[in-house]
């Protein structure tokens, strides 16, 4: 079956290290994005790519960085320098880079700062 | 930047009530798409529907219903007959562009 696949479902990280959240899909999509998910104030986009090798910040970008160097990859990374990252993450995807035809989602990472 | 508003932040009800999700947009394009996602216990978002801005009409999906006017800006989600299964966060979403933008959510309690 097609879909996104994210990774690990929970990540505890401790302070001032770099964590790997994945994000992987098989839908042959376009366009992937980050999304952030605090209580209250549902998804803001964090990064998105609508080609390879290309991404764009998102409305949040602050502390986090990815990589695109393959169709079905797009792994974002949570650096020291993000001083909040406990949240939701979700992954999701898109035929082409418009809006037009919305997103499949993946089951998203939960992160904690321990 | 042109926001959804949900400001229903949560809303409970009994099995078998109807229930209306309410959902208004910001938008200074001519064309953009309108969203309504599931989100259970679980995580994932769930599509339920997408409307372009040149269709009005209304529709209907089983239990679900949509009614969405541009002269109000509104994009409103119904529930019929509510069960405990439809528990869950619900997003509306604006695409415009190459992005969507999400509302905060609105969280359906379902109680027996």
């Amino acid at each position: 079956d097609g879909g996104i696949t994210q990774s690990p479902k929970y990540l505890f990280r401790k302070e001032g290290q770099n964590v790997t959240l994945s994000c992987e899909q098989n839908l042959n999509h376009d366009a992937m994005y980050w999304y952030r998910q605090d209580p209250g104030q549902g998804l803001r986009l964090i990064y998105y790519s609508q080609i390879v090798n290309d991404f764009q910040k998102g409305d949040i970008a602050e502390g986090y960085s990815v990589s695109r160097e393959k169709k079905e990859s797009f792994p974002l990374t949570v650096t020291s320098a993000q001083k909040n990252p406990t949240a939701f993450y979700l992954c999701a995807s898109s035929p082409t880079g418009t809006a037009q035809g919305g997103y499949t989602f993946g089951s998203g990472t939960r992160l904690t700062v321990v | 930047a042109q926001k959804v508003t949900q400001a229903q932040t949560e809303i409970s009800v009994v099995e078998k009530e109807d229930v209306t999700l309410d959902c208004v947009y910001e938008t200074r394009d001519t064309t953009y798409y309108l969203f309504w996602y599931k989100q259970p216990p679980s995580g994932e978002l769930v599509f339920l529907i997408r409307r372009n801005s040149f269709d009005e009409q209304n529709e209907i999906s089983g239990r679900y219903s949509w009614n969405f006017q541009k002269s109000t800006s509104s994009f409103n989600f119904t529930i019929t007959a509510s069960q405990v299964v439809d528990s869950a966060v619900y997003f509306c979403a604006r695409g415009g562009g190459n992005k969507l933008t999400f509302g905060t959510g609105t969280q359906l309690k379902v109680e027996l």
